[in-house]
């Protein structure tokens, strides 16, 4: 089945520790995100990429990284940089970022001890 | 600049009631595409509809319609008949040509009891 996989579904890291979370899309997507949600929040962008080899940063970029290497992959890591990491984080993708709609992963949730 | 405001943080129905889910939008550009998304319980954000800025047909989905009414910025949702399955947080998003990306609303968490 087409879909997008996020893993791990629960994530527990120590303070310090940077954590990478994946996201994988058997779509053929060229688009691909990283959402973050607080509780009783909407969706805030984290970053975003177009194409592979290329990402761009969102509204709340700061203390993260990504890479795109791969079509299919868009893996987000949360360094130690990051003040509140502790969230819920969406992996979505798109056909292209032209008004298309963007198909979301289970998600993953970070708690940091 | 662009926002969406879902006014509504929370709303408690019985089931069998009708309920309509507010999203205004703001948006300079004349083109752009405006969606609603449903993110039950278990997380996962659940597409339901995309609408373009060009059609203001009424859109109905067996106990879902969508109201877009460009002279009021809005573009509300309504579930007749609701069921407990249908209690989820709503999101209502908006794309515009001079963005990349979506921009969402802080969305409408729905409680349907039965």
């Amino acid at each position: 089945d087409g879909g997008i996989t996020q893993s791990p579904k629960y994530l527990f890291r120590k303070e310090g520790q940077n954590v990478t979370l994946s996201c994988e899309q058997n779509l053929n997507h060229d688009a691909m995100y990283w959402y973050r949600q607080d509780p009783g929040q909407g969706l805030r962008l984290i970053y975003y990429s177009q194409i592979v080899n290329d990402f761009q940063k969102g509204d709340i970029a700061e203390g993260y990284s990504v890479s795109r290497e791969k079509k299919e992959s868009f893996p987000l890591t949360v360094t130690s940089a990051q003040k509140n990491p502790t969230a819920f984080y969406l992996c979505a993708s798109s056909r292209t970022t032209a008004g298309n709609e963007q198909f979301f992963g289970p998600g993953t949730r970070l708690t940091v001890l | 600049a662009q926002k969406v405001t879902q006014a509504q943080t929370e709303i408690s129905v019985v089931e069998k009631e009708d309920v309509t889910l507010d999203c205004v939008y703001e948006t300079r550009d004349t083109t752009y595409y405006l969606f609603w998304y449903k993110q039950p319980p278990s997380g996962e954000l659940v597409f339901l509809i995309r609408r373009n800025s060009f059609d203001e047909q009424n859109e109905i989905s067996g106990r879902y319609s969508w109201n877009f009414q460009k002279s009021t910025s809005s573009f509300n949702f309504t579930i007749t008949a609701s069921q407990v399955v249908d209690s989820a947080v709503y999101f209502c998003a908006l794309w515009n040509s001079g963005y990349s990306t979506l921009t969402f609303g802080k969305g409408t968490m729905l409680l349907v009891s039965p």
